[in-house]
């Protein structure tokens, strides 16, 4: 059983560019969660998502973030217009439920330049 | 708002020792707490999942407690490894109607041989 996988790694983009994140949850998981690790510290909530559904997207910046997690397909984390401060490591994870355990994937990490 | 803090930030000991690291949390009303392991550039693993019901989890040399009453859990590691080397963070589920966990900055921990 395939754990929660992230695509790309590793991602650099210029500023000004789109930043594309993706997240395949493990089999008969239907939540996600994006988590944002900035350097030197700890993981901030972004947003939980269930099939075609944001539930809560309380820890996502207003403007230039968005998540989607559609019927078919991973998860995506859209970032438009990439500025140096969205340097960061991602991570997504996932569950069976809002209740139980998360099972986080590697990251992906982002650098603008 | 809950705020989760980890003693110390970093830890080096010698191996075969037993250690102890600590986590606080500011709102006892918590769902569950959770303690993972990262390794550097790596995402997250699970070790230990304690809910809110439970005084402790076991797993191997792994030991989790959890008081809710006053805000703190540990995570005890018997015989310590050099392989134990790694980033140990906990995170708190603040329980109904929030997804979100709340994480620590994490304990560095260093087994040297």
């Amino acid at each position: 059983n395939a754990g929660v996988m992230q695509n790309p790694r590793h991602l650099v983009r210029r500023r000004g560019q789109e930043a594309r994140l993706r997240c395949s949850p493990m089999k008969g998981h239907s939540h996600v969660y994006w988590y944002r690790q900035l350097p030197e510290e700890g993981l901030k909530f972004m947003v939980y998502l269930q099939k075609e559904n944001i539930i809560d997207e309380s820890g996502m910046p207003k403007e230039r973030f968005s998540a989607e997690f559609p019927k078919e397909g991973p998860s995506i984390l859209r970032i438009q217009q990439v500025v140096r401060g969205d340097s960061a490591a991602y991570f997504c994870a996932s569950s069976p439920s809002d209740t139980r355990a998360l099972h986080f994937g590697n990251g992906t990490r982002l650098t603008v330049t | 708002k809950q705020e989760v803090t980890q003693i110390p930030a970093a830890l080096s000991v010698p191996e075969g020792e037993n250690l102890v690291l600590n986590c606080s949390f500011t709102d006892s009303a918590i769902y569950n707490l959770q303690w993972f392991r990262q390794d550097p550039g790596k995402g997250l693993t699970s070790l230990l999942l304690i809910q809110s019901s439970q005084r402790e989890q076991t797993s191997g040399r792994l030991n989790a407690s959890l008081d809710k009453s006053s805000g703190r859990s540990t995570l005890y590691i018997a015989a310590s490894q050099p392989g134990d080397s790694a980033t140990y963070l906990c995170a708190v589920h603040s329980g109904a109607g929030s997804y979100q966990l709340t994480f620590g900055k994490g304990t560095k921990l260093s087994v040297i041989p």
